[in-house]
């Protein structure tokens, strides 16, 4: 399968535990997404990287979010200090550089 | 007010039926939209893509765009129980990024 691949699929941690979350992006891709999606709304951006340059962050990503794509590969969502508020659905997209994005099947994170 | 608004259904209709999906967007600059199904507890899948207003077809789907009135739509011909699933349109700027999506709308095909 060369499509969006997410790991874990499923996430459950406890209130004040740090997780993160991994995203490999189609071969080739230079662009690399991050969503969050809750019950009953659409994807909401978090960050965007061109290459290892994360070019843009959302007001919706706190300081206990931080991402990274290292070597312009694969690409790691970690949240610190996890809230009720962060339970959602992680969803990472890939471009190679058109406006088309590709989605991955998603890291469900639910924090008790 | 969101940028981008969806009807938000449920849909339920029975198989072979035509469905109708709307969104409309308040920001004129958005100039590429797309629509994305996305299945229970799945990531979302692009279906269609579109830059112009107008019509694109591809197969049983139809994407309409009507930029003068910041409108889109999907229609789905005969449609299949396969494609229950939830709808998403989604949009973006020129040399922009970020999409933005409408909340979805739910739709059952009935056999």
């Amino acid at each position: 399968d060369t499509g969006v691949s997410q790991d874990p699929r499923h996430k459950i941690t406890k209130r004040g535990q740090n997780v993160t979350f991994r995203c490999d992006p189609i071969s080739e891709h230079n662009r690399l997404y991050w969503y969050r999606q809750t019950l009953g709304q659409g994807p909401e951006f978090l960050t965007y990287f061109q290459n290892e340059a994360q070019l843009e962050k959302s007001r919706l990503l706190s300081d206990r979010f931080s991402a990274e794509r290292p070597k312009g590969s694969f690409s790691t969502l970690e949240i610190q200090r996890t809230e009720q508020g962060d339970s959602a659905m992680y969803l990472c997209a890939s471009s190679a550089g058109g406006d088309e994005q590709f989605f991955g099947p998603g890291t469900r994170l639910t924090v008790l | 007010q969101k940028e981008v608004e969806q009807d938000p259904g449920p849909l339920s209709v029975p198989e072979g039926a035509i469905v109708s999906l709307n969104c409309t967007y308040s920001n004129s600059a958005f100039q590429y939209f797309m629509w994305y199904r996305q299945y229970s507890r799945k990531g979302p899948e692009l279906l269609m893509y579109t830059y112009s207003s107008g019509n694109k077809e591809d197969g049983r789907f139809t994407a309409q765009v009507d930029k003068s009135s910041k409108y889109i739509s999907l229609f789905i011909r005969d449609s299949q129980p396969s494609d229950s699933a939830t709808y998403l349109c989604a949009m973006t700027r020129s040399n922009d990024y970020k999409l933005s999506f409408g909340a979805g709308t739910t739709v059952t095909v009935r056999a």
